[in-house]
């Protein structure tokens, strides 16, 4: 059974650009979240999707955007890169409407502004 | 209210002896534990986790202590090995509206020597 799969795994972009990375569910799983991860916050809560719909988002600004397919696949995207956003990005994906019993996390995209 | 505070920051552990990492969190409407492992290069994995009905829960070497009370949780590694070297994080959930969240804490570093 294939595990979430995130691509890119690597990402150098310049302050200013956007950017988009994705992430493919485990099969059947229809909640999908993402988590930024840096060193100095650790790993922050983004947003989180479910049958296409955002259910919950975290304390980001509105340059951080995200959506959901119908084959539930996502993507999240950020406009106008500043310096901090470089961070590992995190999908996790879950079977279960309540979607925090039982995530399983992709390997991440690394994403380094420059 | 949302905060989940984890200690220590990093532990060095002998092979074979016990690791130990506590939790505190402060929303009392949280009501699911669970704490993952994360290796370098990867995300994090689901280890164990527990609900506030129950006060203990073991799998394998693993052990999660929870006091409702004093609303703290730890993590306990018995036998510890050199391959449970990795960040453990603890994390905290619960329904809120339509959708819950993860919560993590600040992570532990773990190394066991030989």
């Amino acid at each position: 059974k294939a595990g979430v799969t995130q691509t890119p795994r690597y990402l150098i972009k310049t302050r200013g650009q956007q950017v988009t990375l994705s992430c493919s569910p485990i099969s059947g799983h229809r909640s999908v979240s993402w988590y930024q991860q840096t060193p100095g916050q650790g790993l922050q809560f983004l947003f989180e999707y479910f049958s296409e719909t955002q259910r919950n988002k975290g304390n980001f600004p509105g340059r951080f955007s995200g959506r959901q397919f119908s084959n539930s696949r996502s993507e999240m995207n950020v406009s106008t890169l500043e310096l901090g956003d470089s961070a590992l990005y995190l999908c996790a994906s879950s079977l279960s409407r309540e979607a925090n019993y039982g995530y399983t996390f992709g390997s991440g995209t690394r994403l380094t502004v420059v | 209210q949302q905060q989940v505070k984890q200690s220590p920051q990093s532990l060095i552990v002998q092979k074979g002896g016990i690791s130990i990492i506590n939790c505190a969190y402060e929303n009392t409407a949280f009501d699911y534990f669970p704490w993952y492992q994360q290796f370098p290069g990867k995300g994090p994995a689901l280890l164990i986790a527990i609900r506030p009905d129950v006060s203990e829960k073991k799998e394998g070497r693993f052990t999660i202590s929870f006091n409702k009370s004093a609303k703290q949780f730890s993590l306990h590694i018995m036998d510890s090995q050199p391959g449970d070297s990795a960040t453990y994080f603890c994390a905290a959930s619960g329904f809120s509206g339509t959708a819950s969240k993860l919560t993590f804490g600040t992570g532990t570093r773990l190394q066991v020597t030989l």
